[in-house]
């Protein structure tokens, strides 16, 4: 089966720094996505992972092991707008060609002053 | 201004009544795709499309049609629609679906609602 796991809800504080986890098991992978969605709003892409390792973007980060199936997102320097959901997606190649996305049910964080 | 837009924002409809969400993109992206939204459930990929004439399954697509005639536009149709079709719908593009400029736009949303 397909299944994509993250904690449902976080809660940090102003200035700190916060590691989302995500970890994945499906028929195929061809990358990991982070996408950021404030409530109310459509989401935004955050980050890509194809390869294993860290990917740095400003004050966030991304980590990618294919052998573990796990990912995180390592938010730094917290700020109240950082307040969102977080959408962990796998990039998954059937074999009726094309690619599908499949997502996590998100994790809600909370920033607090 | 580059967007994804989706008409209409907000639809409150009755069982059985067909209806159509339009979505276009003016990013000239070739990869489009349907996804809804539930609580708890996150966002799951009904339909997508690789380019013109080219559309394939996601994970829930039963009870929804899609076509690709032109590349900019990628409606959603429910020909018969029921209760459990209640949801938040987003469309979303790419610059391609096999390499490079994979990361998805989406579009602002919108929230049907089947009596």
């Amino acid at each position: 089966g397909q299944n994509i796991d993250q904690p449902t809800e976080m809660t940090a504080t102003e200035g700190a720094i916060v590691q989302i986890n995500c970890t994945y098991q499906t028929s195929g992978f061809n990358g990991l996505f982070w996408y950021q969605q404030h409530a109310g709003e459509a989401p935004t892409f955050l980050s890509y992972n194809v390869l294993d390792g860290l990917e740095e973007k400003g004050r966030f980060s991304s980590f990618l092991s294919r052998s573990k199936g796990y990912s995180y997102l390592l938010l730094k320097e917290l700020q109240m707008k950082d307040s969102a959901s977080y959408l962990c997606a796998v990039r998954d190649l059937p074999d009726t060609g094309g690619f599908k996305t499949i997502f996590g049910a998100g994790t809600r964080l909370f920033v607090k002053a | 201004e580059a967007q994804v837009t989706q008409n209409p924002r907000y639809l409150i409809t009755v069982t059985g009544k067909k209806l159509t969400v339009t979505c276009s993109q003016n990013m000239n992206h070739e990869y489009m795709s349907w996804y809804r939204q539930d609580p708890g459930l996150g966002l799951r990929q009904i339909y997508y499309s690789m380019n013109v004439e080219v559309t394939d399954k996601g994970d829930v697509p039963e009870g929804y049609k899609v076509s690709r005639k032109e590349k900019r536009n990628f409606p959603l149709i429910l020909e018969s629609p029921s209760p459990n079709q209640t949801s938040l719908y987003f469309c979303a593009s790419s610059l391609s679906g096999t390499s490079g400029g994979l990361e998805q736009f989406f579009g602002p949303g919108t929230r049907l609602t089947v009596l």
